[in-house]
């Protein structure tokens, strides 16, 4: 069964830095991209960027360019998204998703809610 | 704001059929595949259908997919109460070079 498993849940202070792992297994990890997906409190879905664990290239949206960093150690088939200082307006879930290049998010991961409060 | 333009909410009885619309452009919808997914209260979201038109292994044929130019379509037969989510179309939009989710819309089993 191919299975992504998400870090459990944070609470962080407005500053501080984080970083959340997304642990695919049941395929070839290397194979297939991964995606990372926020949703804020009571809203849709955005998508913030992929990796592609075999040669880790990596594409951000506009919108999160240089709010976050993508990472993935294909050794432990994982994929990481981190922040070096959270703001409130961070705090939300995030989902991880084994992604089909111009297709397909298949599966997601369970989700890591992230909440960032003083 | 999204790119991919959705109705709110849309609702039926069980058993009767709903659609959901899906409204792009030719950057996205118009010249890329698209997937939808469910996503049940309190869960992550699931693929429905991907490629326009194709389900997934497990999702019932009461589910289907289509799109005719810059739009998409969902459809839903036989509603029950368990269909009642929030759903998302999703495609690649070759101008922003970026994926695109629709604004969502949530499907009450009245």
């Amino acid at each position: 069964e191919v299975q992504l498993v998400q870090s459990g849940a944070e609470v962080k202070k407005p500053g501080e830095s984080l970083k959340i792992s997304c642990k695919g297994s049941g395929y070839s990890f290397t194979s297939y991209w991964i995606g990372w997906v926020r949703q804020m409190p009571g809203k849709g879905l955005e998508w913030m960027g992929i990796i592609y664990p075999g040669d880790s290239d990596i594409r951000y949206s506009p919108s999160f360019q240089g709010q976050v960093t993508i990472s993935a150690d294909k050794s432990i088939s994982t994929a990481y998204l981190q922040w070096s200082s959270l703001k409130a307006s961070d705090t939300a879930m995030y989902y991880c998703a084994r992604v089909k290049v111009r297709n397909w998010f298949d599966p997601w991961g369970q989700g890591t809610l992230v909440t960032v409060s003083s | 704001q999204s790119v991919l333009t959705q109705p709110p909410s849309v609702s039926a009885a069980p058993g009767q059929k709903v659609t959901i619309s899906c409204s792009g452009s030719s950057s996205n919808i118009g010249n890329n595949y698209v997937s939808w997914y469910q996503q049940l209260p309190g869960t992550a979201p699931k693929l429905l259908i991907y490629e326009n038109n194709k389900r997934p292994s497990g999702i019932p044929d009461r589910f289907s997919g289509s799109k005719s130019g810059t739009s998409a379509t969902l459809g839903i037969t036989g509603l029950q109460t368990g269909d009642e989510a929030d759903y998302y179309c999703e495609t690649w939009d070759s101008s922003l070079s970026t994926y695109v989710f629709g604004t969502g819309t949530k499907v009450t089993v009245l």
